[in-house]
């Protein structure tokens, strides 16, 4: 079955600084989605990529699925207390869209004043 | 456009008891979801309903069970509760075959 693998699990960041969050994937992706959770609730609708060296942004939040569609990567440009929680990835776990969400463990961001 | 809503916000109930859990679609939203939640965990899908039948269903026993009304609302029920069954529920809908899931604030529940 499929596995979503994030990196790094957690990080702490002064505001201001650029980060990046990885999401790999052990079989061929066909739509990667990014959500933005606060602790202990609702997951946040980010963004969904579909193609392979697509990439797309909101606000200062870009992400891209590579070539190979395996792998996505989720980047902060100057990041702000906002930006705080826990991201995580997501993958169709069938081979189209069956809505049958996996996700990865997700990465708990803190950003320090 | 009303968003996902779900109730009860929190529950706690004792082993062995059952319980269930309730959630309105986002408007026009006719496909709603069940994930799992663990501490520290991302999400595991439990089910999918559309045109009010399951489609779709993950590594959950058959204890666990649902509905889907006309309205698109949804209910999931949970028999016999285990201790490992505390965690965040959230349900998540969407219009079929669209790719955009969107999420609940979710019913966290405590089983004692």
């Amino acid at each position: 079955s499929q596995e979503l693998e994030q990196s790094p699990q957690s990080l702490i960041v002064q505001e201001g600084k650029n980060l990046t969050i990885n999401c790999t994937s052990s079989k061929t992706l066909y739509g990667l989605y990014w959500y933005k959770q606060k602790y202990g609730e609702g997951l946040i609708f980010l963004m969904m990529l579909q193609k392979g060296g697509e990439e797309k942004s909101h606000e200062k939040i870009t992400a891209k699925l590579d070539e190979k569609k395996q792998q996505s990567s989720l980047h902060i440009t100057a990041s702000q207390p906002s930006h705080a929680g826990i991201y995580l990835c997501g993958a169709d776990a069938g081979s189209g869209n069956t809505g049958k969400l996996i996700f990865g463990q997700g990465t708990t961001l803190q950003v320090k004043p | 456009e009303t968003g996902v809503t779900q109730s009860p916000t929190h529950l706690i109930k004792t082993r062995g008891q059952q319980v269930t859990l309730r959630c309105s679609s986002q408007s026009g939203h006719n496909t709603v979801s069940w994930y799992q939640q663990a501490l520290g965990q991302g999400p595991q899908f439990i089910f999918q309903y559309y045109r009010e039948e399951e489609n779709g269903r993950g590594n959950f026993p058959p204890r666990f069970s649902g509905l889907q009304f006309p309205n698109y609302s949804s209910e999931l029920n949970v028999n016999a509760l285990e201790l490992d069954d505390s965690a965040l529920y959230l349900c998540a809908s969407r219009i079929w075959n669209s790719y955009e899931q969107y999420f609940g604030p979710g019913t966290r529940l405590t089983v004692t």
